[in-house]
């Protein structure tokens, strides 16, 4: 009963390649996201989803593209891969409390691009 | 853009010393501070503050939020070789959480 669940959890691949991660969260939340951490821990906010519909687009290059099919689903693919998207990539999903977001994260899918 | 900074970036203790660890932001439409740990895996939530003065309370952990000077801190008392892990703030300001660098804690035996 895994609360927000992502795979694979680890991939490695050819700089070039496109590539997928899929998450799915059981919590009922309404809002889903993708960060991205980097070898020195720093988690960075990639795409946010409420309902199925992007809220936050930060400055992540047009080779990721999130695709939310429900709000219990966000995935993540990826086209012509670079070395520099080597990465762990955590998808959340959150629940509002009062006046503040709580994220619940699955638990990371390692990219290693070669 | 959003700041979170964190300090110290790392640490080493003996168990059963306190750990105080540092959160300061600058953000616009300050709505929540949150506290997570990561071990290996996934972060899990520790604490979320929205109001000054008032502390958090769990087991050895406590956290307060001073939302006039912009910082929050985090304690840990009697630490357990358990404590070790990277402890992440994040400030939630236009319903995106930013997230500071994280502090590494090691604690040893």
């Amino acid at each position: 009963d895994t609360a927000v669940s992502q795979t694979p959890k680890y991939l490695v691949t050819q700089m070039g390649n496109d590539k997928s991660i899929k998450c799915e969260q059981n919590l009922g939340h309404d809002t889903m996201y993708w960060y991205k951490q980097d070898s020195k821990k720093f988690l960075k906010i990639m795409f946010s989803y409420n309902n199925k519909e992007l809220i936050i687009n930060e400055t992540v290059p047009n080779r990721f593209s999130p695709k939310s099919p429900d709000k219990a689903h966000l995935n993540l693919h990826i086209n012509s891969l670079e070395l520099g998207d080597s990465a762990v990539y955590f998808c959340a999903s959150s629940l509002r409390q009062g006046d503040g977001e709580k994220l619940f994260f699955g638990s990371g899918t390692q990219l290693s691009v070669l | 853009e959003d700041k979170v900074v964190q300090s110290p970036l790392s640490l080493v203790v003996h168990e059963g010393d306190t750990v105080t660890l540092n959160c300061s932001y600058e953000v616009t439409n300050f709505r929540s501070l949150l506290w997570y740990k990561q071990e290996k895996k996934a972060p899990t939530f520790l604490f979320m503050l929205t109001s000054s003065g008032i502390e958090k309370k769990s087991g050895r952990l406590s956290s307060i939020l001073d939302k006039k000077e912009l910082f929050s801190i985090l304690n840990i008392t009697a630490t357990q070789t358990g404590d070790s892990a990277v402890y992440l703030c994040a400030v939630e300001a236009d319903y995106k959480l930013s997230f500071g660098a994280g502090t590494t804690v090691t604690v040893r035996a």
